[in-house]
């Protein structure tokens, strides 16, 4: 089992539409939550940061993690095309500096 | 501005020669990373260095070689022994267990 399993998609919604995005994960240590949105041929960029449990909303974006599952989850609200990226989820366990466990990626594509 | 530069964004290399990323960061963080990302496969951790003259092997070091002589600079080298080098290579920072951040990639070609 991997330490991060992540659907790579694709997922095509109309624009408009709510997105969801998963991730589970097998290491309990795990603490810190990020997702990543990456378009094609650049380096990913952060879109929220969690720690533990519980809920962030920025903007469009929600993220929800739920340590007791093992899941964690972004939401966009009313997606747009310019959504359509491909969206990492990573996270590290509390022990300072260590590197960061991706999924492999969603690929999402908004239609107009 | 504050951020990560990696160069060059295109890089050939022919067979058997050794070729070397650069990745400079001027964000004051003490870790530094190396990630592969290649289609269908997520990153992979090549090398990792939490502080200065240190670093750590990752899940994919074979045919990679590391060096961390400054705290801003942590270039990776991509030797003659490793055969599939062709990939997207990504640096990263963090500081402490905050968000990582990255560069804007080397894409790698052999010719």
């Amino acid at each position: 089992q991997k330490e991060v399993e992540q659907d790579p998609g694709p997922l095509s919604v109309p624009e408009g539409a709510i997105v969801s995005l998963n991730c589970t994960y097998s290491n309990s240590a795990f603490q810190y939550f990020m997702w990543y949105r990456q378009y094609s041929r650049k380096g990913p960029e952060l879109l929220m940061y969690t720690y533990s449990s519980g809920n962030k909303e920025d903007g469009r974006f929600t993220a929800q993690v739920d340590k007791s599952s093992k899941y964690i989850s972004l939401f966009i609200r009313d997606s747009q095309p310019s959504d359509s990226a491909t969206y990492l989820c990573a996270m590290s366990a509390y022990s300072g500096n260590t590197p960061l466990v991706f999924g492999k990626g969603t690929r999402l594509s908004v239609i107009a | 501005d504050g951020g990560i530069t990696q160069s060059p964004k295109y890089l050939f290399r022919k067979e058997g020669q050794n070729v070397t990323l650069s990745c400079e960061q001027n964000l004051n963080h003490d870790a530094m990373y190396w990630y592969r990302q290649d289609p269908g496969q997520g990153l992979r951790l090549i090398y990792y260095s939490q502080i200065v003259n240190d670093f750590q092997k990752g899940d994919i070091a074979e045919g990679y070689s590391v060096s961390r002589e400054k705290k801003e600079s942590f270039p990776l080298t991509v030797t003659s022994a490793q055969k599939n080098p062709t990939a997207f290579y990504l640096c990263a920072s963090r500081a402490g267990d905050t968000e990582a951040f990255f560069g804007q990639g080397t894409r790698l070609t052999v010719v």
